[in-house]
């Protein structure tokens, strides 16, 4: 079993629509839990940076992390096409280097 | 300022070549990170470098050989690399070398013939 689930897709939305990005993962010493967004052939960006279990919003994202079910999501609203692009789960514990990361969700929003 | 830059941007090599690949940051932060990806496919770790000593190595073949001259910059010395070594190199770093966020370059896109 992978430490870090993630459902490859690919999917697609409308312009307009609620997406919906999950990840699941097995380790219950993850602590800190980030979602990077990659467009082709670019270096990861950072999109959301959550310690813990809770909610957190910036703009049209929000990122939720349930430690009880190993469990967090990423929506984004109002999706732009300028909003296509794989969007990557990563986390790690307390007092480790490592990122352990999803496989990706590779997401494209039609205009 | 969140920024990492890597040089460069593409590399074509050969395999008897020796190259290397460079990172700066100035944001002061204290551990910094080589990753390698292959098409869709996420980031694999291969070093860590923590204070400018490094922490963590992957086992990585040696024909890949890291060094952190200082506190802001991080290279990757390549030498006879297979064509199944052609990838993104991703550099990332963050504040400390745990719990704390990994901000990446924008890589570079290396191809070995």
């Amino acid at each position: 079993q992978k430490e870090v689930e993630q459902d490859p897709g690919p999917l697609s939305v409308p312009e307009g629509a609620i997406v919906s990005l999950n990840c699941t993962y097995s380790n219950s010493a993850f602590q800190y839990f980030m979602w990077y967004r990659q467009y082709s052939r670019k270096g990861p960006e950072l999109l959301m940076y959550t310690y813990s279990s809770g909610n957190k919003e910036d703009g049209r994202f929000t990122a939720q992390v349930d430690k009880s079910s190993k469990y967090i999501s990423l929506f984004i609203r109002d999706s732009q096409p300028s909003d296509s692009a794989t969007y990557l789960c990563a986390m790690s514990g307390t007092g480790a280097n490592n990122l352990f990361f999803g496989t990706g969700t590779r997401l494209t929003v039609i205009p | 300022d969140t920024e990492v830059t890597q040089t460069p941007k593409h590399l074509v090599m050969g395999m008897t070549n020796k190259k290397s690949l460079k990172c700066e940051q100035h944001m002061g932060h204290r551990a910094m990170y080589w990753y390698k990806q292959k098409a869709k496919k996420p980031p694999e770790l291969m070093f860590v470098y923590s204070y400018e000593k490094l922490s963590i190595n992957e086992s990585v073949p040696s024909r890949f050989s890291p060094e952190c001259p200082n506190s802001s910059l991080l290279n990757l010395h390549l030498h006879a690399l297979q064509p199944e070594d052609s990838a993104l190199y991703l550099c990332a770093s963050s504040q400390e070398p745990s719990g704390t966020t990994q901000y990446f370059g924008p890589g570079t896109r290396l191809t070995v013939l």
